[in-house]
């Protein structure tokens, strides 16, 4: 039983287009996150959001919208998609937001723009 | 600044050697943990041990341990007995106190480590 899903798990696209990822975790925890991996295999956190409630949002275009349901699903939706949008894009989530908790991540979702 | 610093883009060790992966941090803050994640080629990110800025004693979890020396704000993973499966890029990644008072993890450019018959 997966603790932590990403879908779609690969995604292609033209630019331009409007896509969604989604993310739900089982585990119970109270904060999620995504993070961006990009082609240098680099990441680097993109939002946080603490029992629905976004609260760390990094410099990140406005054609990235997360929205959290519940506090066991963050979907990130990504609107005029880019070329430099290209990137693993992950999920990952924590008990709580304190400095102890492990992060879970996901499996991640290769995004593609062409 | 960069905040995780891994210096060794990429590491070689023969099976059953040890190997130190390095990782320096730079903060302020007195609280702060310390993460180790691998990620193999199949691409999840699996954390493997974790060290606390309080904890006086070195963390362990099995063949991993943490070379943790405050003073130096290092951080060094050392893997012993290497098994093909340790064939990965294995990240050291921080996490601090925020201005709000939240925190995230911040990652190192991380090591691709590779182990040979």
């Amino acid at each position: 039983d997966t603790a932590v899903s990403q879908t779609p798990k690969y995604l292609v696209t033209q630019m331009g287009n409007d896509k969604s990822i989604k993310c739900e975790q089982n585990l119970g925890h109270d904060t999620m996150y995504w993070y961006k991996q990009d082609s240098k295999k680099f990441l680097k956190i993109m939002f946080s959001y603490n029992n629905k409630e976004l609260i760390i949002n990094e410099t990140v275009p406005n054609r990235f919208s997360p929205k959290s349901p519940d506090k066991a699903h963050l979907n990130l939706h990504i609107n005029s998609l880019e070329l430099g949008d290209s990137a693993v894009y992950f999920c990952a989530s924590s008990r709580t937001r304190s400095g102890a908790n492990v992060l879970t991540f996901g499996a991640g979702s290769r995004l593609t723009v062409l | 600044a960069q905040k995780i610093t891994q210096t060794q883009p990429g590491m070689f060790v023969q099976e059953k050697e040890a190997v130190t992966l390095d990782c320096t941090y730079d903060t302020s803050d007195q609280s702060y943990g310390l993460f180790w994640y691998k990620q193999p080629s199949s691409g999840e990110m699996i954390f493997l041990i974790y060290q606390g800025s309080y904890d006086e004693q070195n963390a362990t979890e099995g063949r991993y341990s943490l070379n943790f020396q405050k003073a130096r704000k290092s951080a060094n993973l050392v893997i012993s007995a290497s098994q093909l499966g340790d064939s990965a890029m294995y990240f050291c990644a921080m996490r601090e106190p925020g201005l709000s008072g939240y925190s995230t993890l911040t990652f190192g450019k991380g090591t691709m480590l590779l182990v040979s018959p």
